[in-house]
């Protein structure tokens, strides 16, 4: 799987986007783009994932750029509730699915 | 619908006592896995299955072994506890077809050995 770097952490204004990067750029052809969050002391959270395409669902925004060596994630509206370590893992889609964290950026909301 | 239920939440172990970390989910995952949290760390990997009767090592599998016997269930067992093993644990379980794979994640067990 690919390495992956985030920022250690980042504060958003509550109401605002958060924008989370990422850089990916040993990222093979047929990995993928997984966000995860951690809210404090529970189990990791699926948010989102892309191959190549913008993506987006219910919770988030993923913008993948043309080259595919670096990802960000959007948070259209952070709330007090999306504080949390966010989390982004790169991997090969199908197959046993050994996701592999690496430490994430640490995201607070203020008020 | 549960998800994926981990028991115990707390558990406060003495050095060299041995125990079992259960793990269910209910949404017949072929893919089940172990990790641990430390303070300040991401997760770890200990052992996963990829199906009934299958089971293989992470990246820190010494000190823990595991068993498949049903698609719901991948308990993970302490032999001798070691204050080393004070973690919270997880478990995650997913399915295997292209496009469905993010892993689901229980909601942790925090382990005490003293």
């Amino acid at each position: 799987d690919a390495k992956t770097t985030q920022p250690p952490s980042m504060d958003c204004a509550e109401g605002r986007a958060a924008n989370l990067p990422c850089n990916h750029s040993t990222i093979s052809g047929n990995e993928y783009v997984y966000w995860y969050r951690q809210i404090h002391s529970q189990g990791p959270q699926y948010i989102i994932h892309g191959l190549k395409n913008n993506e987006t669902n219910e919770m988030a925004s993923l913008i993948i750029t043309e080259d595919r060596k670096s990802s960000t994630l959007i948070l259209p509206h952070a709330t007090l509730r999306d504080t949390a370590v966010y989390y982004c893992i790169v991997r090969v889609s199908g197959g046993y699915q050994k996701v592999t964290f690496g430490t994430g950026t640490k995201l607070q909301v203020i008020p | 619908n549960a998800g994926v239920t981990q028991t115990p939440k707390f558990q406060v172990l003495k050095t060299g006592q041995s125990m079992t970390l259960q793990c269910a989910q209910d949404m017949n995952h072929e893919y089940m896995s172990w990790y641990r949290q430390d303070p300040g760390m991401g997760l770890r990997l200990i052992h996963y299955s990829v199906g009934a009767g299958i089971t293989d090592q992470g990246e820190v599998p010494n000190g823990y072994n595991v068993s498949r016997s049903t698609t719901e269930d991948f308990p993970l067992r302490l032999l001798s506890a070691a204050p080393s093993q004070t973690s919270v644990y997880f478990c995650a379980s997913s399915y295997s077809a292209p496009l469905k794979t993010e892993a689901f994640f229980g909601q942790g067990t925090r382990l005490t050995v003293v």
